[in-house]
C-alpha cells in the first residue's frame, strides 16, 4: 500500500465549476498535509497547507482535512483553464517526522 | 530573493557513467531535500540534508548519494547510471528546522540515460 493515494484522473470540469480533488494517506500519525500544483514541464508549487481537522480557505482554494478518515481534499471554486495542471497531495509527520510522501498526482483539465 | 537554482538543467549520459547535480537553496534556507520524479513512480524522496548532515533517506540504492556544504548548497551524485535513472531530479529548500512544513522547489535537472 502506498503512503499517499490519489486518483490519477484526468478530472475534467467545465470553466466556472468546482473541482474536487481527493487524497488518502496510510500513516495515522501524519501531522502536516499539503497540496502542490505542477504545470507540465515545471516544478511543483505549494498552494495550500493544512495541519488540523476542518477546512482552510485561501481565495478560490479550500483544503479539507479529516484525520479520523485519513482523508485530505482540495476544492477549487470557479475553476479556470489556467488551473489545468497536476495536483500533488503530500503528507509528512507520523513515524518519521521529517519524511515527505507525495501522491502520484491528479491531472485536472478545466475546459473553456 | 532568488529562488532555488539547479544546475545543469539538462543532462545526457550513457549507462555506467556517473553524474553530479547541484542545488543552491534560497538564501537563508538550511534544509535541502532531493526528489526523483518519473511518469511511472511519481515524486519520490531521495534524501534530506540540514546543516551538512543527512537527516533522512528514501528507499534508493547506494548508487545515489548526496552532500551539503557549509553554505547550504547541495550536490547529489548517481554512480553507475542505469536506464531507469532517467528522470527529473528536483531539489527543494526550506527555511525552517522542521523542513517539511514549507518547501520550495527548484526547476529541476532533466537527466536522460542512454
Amino acid at each position: 500500500q502506498k503512503e499517499v493515494e490519489q486518483n490519477s484522473g484526468p478530472l475534467s470540469v467545465p470553466e466556472g465549476a468546482i473541482a474536487s480533488l481527493n487524497c488518502t494517506y496510510s500513516d495515522r500519525g501524519s501531522q502536516s498535509f499539503f497540496w502542490y500544483r505542477q504545470y507540465s514541464g515545471k516544478s511543483p508549487e505549494l498552494i495550500m497547507s493544512i495541519y488540523s481537522n476542518g477546512d482552510k480557505e485561501d481565495g478560490r482554494f479550500t483544503a479539507q482535512l479529516n484525520k479520523a478518515s485519513q482523508y485530505v481534499s482540495l476544492l477549487i471554486r470557479d475553476s479556470q483553464p489556467s488551473d489545468s495542471a497536476t495536483y500533488l497531495c503530500a503528507v509528512s509527520g507520523g513515524y518519521n517526522f521529517n519524511k515527505f510522501y507525495f501522491g502520484s498526482g491528479t491531472k485536472l483539465n478545466v475546459k473553456p | 530573493k532568488a529562488g532555488v537554482t539547479q544546475t545543469p538543467r539538462y543532462l545526457i549520459k550513457t549507462r555506467g557513467q556517473q553524474v553530479t547535480l547541484s542545488c543552491s537553496p534560497i538564501s537563508g534556507h538550511r534544509s535541502v531535500s532531493w526528489y526523483q520524479q518519473t511518469p511511472g513512480q511519481g515524486l519520490q524522496f531521495l534524501f534530506e540534508y540540514f546543516s551538512e548532515t543527512q537527516r533522512n533517506k528514501g528507499n534508493f540504492p547506494g548508487r545515489f548519494s548526496g552532500r551539503q556544504f557549509s553554505n547550504s548548497r547541495s550536490e547529489m551524485n548517481v554512480s553507475t547510471l542505469e536506464l531507469g535513472d532517467s528522470a527529473l531530479y528536483l531539489c527543494a529548500s526550506s527555511p525552517l528546522d522542521r523542513p517539511l512544513l514549507t518547501q520550495y522547489f527548484g526547476p529541476g535537472t532533466r537527466l536522460t540515460v542512454l
